[in-house]
């Protein structure tokens, strides 16, 4: 089984709102990546978790907040985010070594589509 | 960060043959990815060659490698109706670096496949 899932598939929401993207693995994987891919443009990396601790910030904004409560879940905590920030958030898991940062073979979840007003 | 070049767009008739190129800059990724991205979809695997190999075949695929050049090719057999999508190159190292922008996991910029019947 190689499947990532991520909830919800859409979500709308204001400037003023907040907001948690979701994702899990059960394929035992230990690095989780968030991905954000606006439209005609490649996914561009946000965030690397691994063994559960934020490995890699690709300096994204601090109105977005990630979270790794275990091994499993990965989540994206969204707040006072701006119409710039609508696109396809993606969630990926791979392999990781005992020590160390690095990437194996990620797989990917569908997605959410985020619209911010 | 790694520099990675594709050409945005190509199109093929049904049952011919497609070749997608890719060339990227970081002349130590190990691990040459190929994605496959339908329309509102995630990322699915598609194939990968480690860099000691010059080529990979599977099934329809065959995925070449010159790294003296740096170009990486995805060549689809018998290409199908089914096969238009935007295919990502995404050449990896095992071991990257939390150094903000330079994590060395940058994606291909893309390119659309349509088969016309």
């Amino acid at each position: 089984d190689t499947e990532v899932t991520q909830t919800p598939k859409h979500l709308v929401m204001g400037m003023t709102n907040k907001k948690s993207l979701k994702c899990e693995q059960h394929m035992g994987h230990r690095a989780m990546y968030w991905y954000k891919q606006k439209a005609k443009k490649p996914p561009e990396l946000m965030f690397v978790y691994s063994y559960e601790k934020l490995s890699i910030n690709e300096s994204v904004p601090s109105r977005f907040s990630p979270e790794c409560p275990n091994s499993s879940l990965l989540n994206l905590h969204l707040h006072a985010l701006q119409p710039e920030d609508s696109a396809l958030y993606l969630c990926a898991s791979s392999q990781a070594p005992l020590a160390g940062k690095y990437t194996d073979t990620q797989y990917f979840g569908p997605g959410t589509r985020l619209t911010v007003l | 960060g790694e520099d990675v070049e594709q050409s945005l767009f190509l199109s093929v008739r049904e049952g011919d043959s497609s070749v997608i190129n890719c060339t990227y800059t970081d002349s130590s990724s190990t691990y040459l990815y190929w994605y496959k991205q339908e329309p509102g979809a995630g990322l699915q695997l598609l194939t990968y060659i480690f860099s000691n190999m010059d080529m990979k075949q599977d099934q329809r695929l065959t995925v070449l490698l010159n790294k003296k050049d740096k170009h990486l090719s995805l060549r689809i057999a018998d290409t199908q109706t089914g096969d238009s999508a935007i295919y990502f190159c995404f050449p990896t190292l095992r071991s990257i670096e939390n150094t903000g922008a330079n994590s060395k996991l940058t994606f291909g910029k893309g390119i659309t496949l349509s088969v016309r019947p």
